[in-house]
């Protein structure tokens, strides 16, 4: 079955530090990845993709993910977080044997600490 | 400017009312989605359209209708089979198989 899983529901960081939001996906063809960022009570918006290529894919806002096949994760990473980062991530799998339609992870919100 | 735009932002619904929730893209993109969104439960997809005339049903379709007369128009009627509908709804858009573009969305609280 397709699904993806986001362990983390929750996850608090002090301003500044390091921050890894974990991905596991599964999907029975090749897969396009997605990271969405979801202010409280505002759509989503697009943080990066990945679909082939480099497996290190750079996005908005400083953030970055990694797909590691051998693994079934695609990782979302930023280096120093800053306050406005608080907010809903959503990991998502799509990709051609899903008729454009995208499964959806239950989100983690992070929340940042002065 | 290109986007998606979605209204109202919030609508209420009275015990056995249909109401329809518009979703208008002006971004040229063929396919067109509708998913629900509860606390803990991430989106869930209602339905989805990839051409004009043509939608099909997503995991939770039970108790809404949508149409897709025109390209830059999905409007999602909840209907009064619909027995929890207080959520909040998304509509996005996309060129086929590829990143989906989201509204702003629209909260339907019942009164």
């Amino acid at each position: 079955a397709q699904s993806v899983t986001q362990p983390d529901i929750h996850i608090t960081v002090s301003e500044g530090a390091s921050l890894e939001l974990r991905c596991n996906y599964s999907y029975g063809a090749t897969p396009y990845l997605f990271w969405y960022v979801q202010s409280p009570g505002q759509g989503l918006q697009l943080l990066l993709k990945y679909f082939s290529g480099d497996t290190l894919v750079q996005g908005i806002k400083g953030f970055e993910a990694e797909f590691k096949r051998s693994q079934s994760s695609f990782n979302l990473r930023k280096p120093s977080v800053h306050w406005s980062d608080a907010a809903e991530y959503f990991c998502a799998v799509g990709g051609s044997s899903n008729t454009g339609k995208l499964i959806f992870g239950q989100g983690t919100t992070l929340q940042v600490k002065p | 400017d290109g986007g998606i735009t979605q209204s109202p932002k919030y609508l209420f619904r009275k015990e056995g009312q249909n109401v329809t929730l518009s979703c208008e893209q002006n971004l040229n993109h063929d396919a067109m989605y509708w998913y629900r969104q509860d606390p803990g439960q991430g989106l869930r997809l209602i339905y989805y359209s990839q051409i004009v005339n043509d939608f099909q049903k997503g995991d939770i379709a039970e108790g809404y209708s949508v149409s897709r007369e025109k390209k830059e128009s999905f409007p999602l009627t909840v209907t009064s089979a619909q027995k929890n509908p207080t959520a909040f709804y998304l509509c996005a858009s996309s060129t086929r198989q590829e990143t989906q573009y989201f509204g702003p969305g629209t909260r339907l609280l019942v009164l």
